[in-house]
């Protein structure tokens, strides 16, 4: 079975930009989490899909979105990009609600923004 | 202002011995707590997981400890290998959510062979 996919791997945006990362999640699976990691802070939850539908989001600006497609393919976008959106953005997928040791990761999306 | 604490950034220990990671957390609604291990150009990947209603859990050369009167976690690994080398983050579900977990800054540890 293939892991959850993020693309792009890289990705280079200069600041007042937008951009947009995508997410396949493991088939079968209708959860997906995006997070954000930065030196330091560890990982942050962004925002949560399940069934095309955003369930829980976490403290960041409006400028962070997301959507879920009906395949639970999901986009996050993020616009007018500040130097501070420098970050690996993950991913993860899961089955089932309420099963909390089932969340796999992508490997991230590398954003750098100059 | 974070609700999972990791205050040591690295840790180096020798091949074979225990590798000791620590974790604290400050909400006492925290009832189940996850590790995640990350190896560079990879995504974190789930390790070992401990409910509040149990203070240890094993799970091979992988033990989780769990101290609640001191909101206090640990996790051991017996005995330590090279490709140990990596870096372990502490978890919890924020709001009893499953899927919108909370993590520590992280722990780097390096296991010299």
């Amino acid at each position: 079975k293939a892991g959850v996919t993020q693309t792009p791997r890289y990705l280079i945006k200069t600041r007042g930009q937008q951009v947009t990362l995508s997410c396949s999640p493991i088939s079968g699976h209708r959860s997906v989490s995006w997070y954000q990691q930065t030196p330091g802070q560890g990982l942050q939850f962004l925002f949560e899909y399940f069934s095309e539908t955003q369930r829980n989001k976490g403290n960041f600006p409006g400028r962070f979105s997301g959507r879920q497609f009906s395949n639970s393919r999901s986009e996050m976008n993020v616009s007018t990009l500040e130097l501070g959106d420098s970050a690996l953005y993950l991913c993860a997928s899961s089955s089932t609600p309420g099963n909390t040791d089932t969340q796999y990761f992508g490997p991230g999306t590398r954003l750098t923004v100059l | 202002d974070q609700q999972v604490k990791q205050n040591s950034p690295s840790l180096s220990v020798q091949e074979g011995r225990i590798s000791i990671l620590n974790c604290d957390y400050t909400n006492s609604m925290f009832d189940y707590f996850l590790w995640y291990k990350k190896y560079p150009a990879e995504g974190p990947t789930f390790l070992i997981s401990i409910s509040s209603i149990k203070d240890k859990n094993e799970d091979g050369r992988f033990t989780v400890f769990l101290n609640k009167s001191a909101k206090h976690l640990s996790l051991h690994i017996v005995p330590s290998q090279p490709g140990d080398s990596a870096v372990y983050f502490c978890a919890a579900p924020l709001s009893g959510s499953a899927r919108q977990l909370t993590f520590g800054s992280g722990t780097q540890l390096t296991v010299l062979p």
